[in-house]
């Protein structure tokens, strides 16, 4: 099974601040990585897929990068809408795994 | 743009089975060969993926969470434009929200880009 590691488990930011929030995978799975954003009682949502492309509708201030097994979403910009927990998620491997979650937060 | 729904029943009891449906709406479960899974969440914790499977008119393929494998079954009904999820033998600790969720390609390797609403499940006697 692929651990993934996503850290910070809280991140403090500003309005306005840039975000960076870095999951790593404990072998190889290429680019097959996507990101999500989950709002309090909401549904996960599809922000990013194969590590860097952003899905359909979300804005160009998401970002993602990826350098082996170390991967990253930047929000370049916070928005108020922006602030809910995030979650990697690798798709290479069965059994899928998932991050423990990044909740960024308003400094 | 399709959308899915959860439902079944929100209170279990310990050893007992949880039977959750996942239906379909403004788009078929026949539509094409999709990857159909299950993810769950327990209170205040992440994500968790629980079981996967592939669907087309010809063929199905499930895949199963190691932790659950002899314990759980995910299929499609077809007439009802649904699938399901069964879990035997449910404990306390498997209390959480339950969501379906549809892979964005025709591929196995793709992301979830489509979610139910989730379907809060509680388990206790």
């Amino acid at each position: 099974e692929i651990v993934m590691t996503q850290s910070p488990g809280t991140l403090s930011v500003s309005p306005g601040e840039r975000a960076t929030l870095s999951c790593r995978t404990s072998q190889s799975v290429n680019s097959n990585l996507a990101w999500y954003q989950q709002r309090p009682g909401q549904a996960p949502r599809l922000l990013m897929y194969d590590a860097s492309t952003r899905a359909t509708g979300i804005p160009a201030r998401f970002s993602g990068s990826a350098s082996g097994t170390e991967f990253s979403l930047t929000i370049s910009s916070l928005q108020s809408e922006d602030f809910a927990v995030y979650y990697c998620q690798q798709y290479d491997n069965w059994p899928r795994t998932f991050g423990q979650g990044t909740k960024v937060e308003i400094k | 743009q399709l959308q899915l729904q959860e439902s079944g029943p929100g209170l279990v009891k310990p050893s007992e089975t949880l039977f959750l449906t996942c239906t379909v709406s403004t788009g078929s479960i026949s539509s094409g060969s999709y990857y159909w899974g299950w993810i769950r969440q327990a209170p205040g914790k992440g994500l968790e993926w629980i079981g996967t499977i592939y669907y087309s008119v010809t063929m199905y393929t499930t895949y199963y969470s190691p932790s659950l494998k002899n314990r759980i079954t995910i299929s499609v009904d077809r007439s009802k434009n649904h699938l399901s999820l069964r879990l035997t033998s449910v404990t306390a600790a498997e209390e959480a929200v339950y969501y379906c969720a549809r892979q964005k390609a025709v591929t196995a390797t793709s992301a979830f880009d489509i979610w139910g609403q989730g379907i809060k499940v509680t388990v206790s006697s």
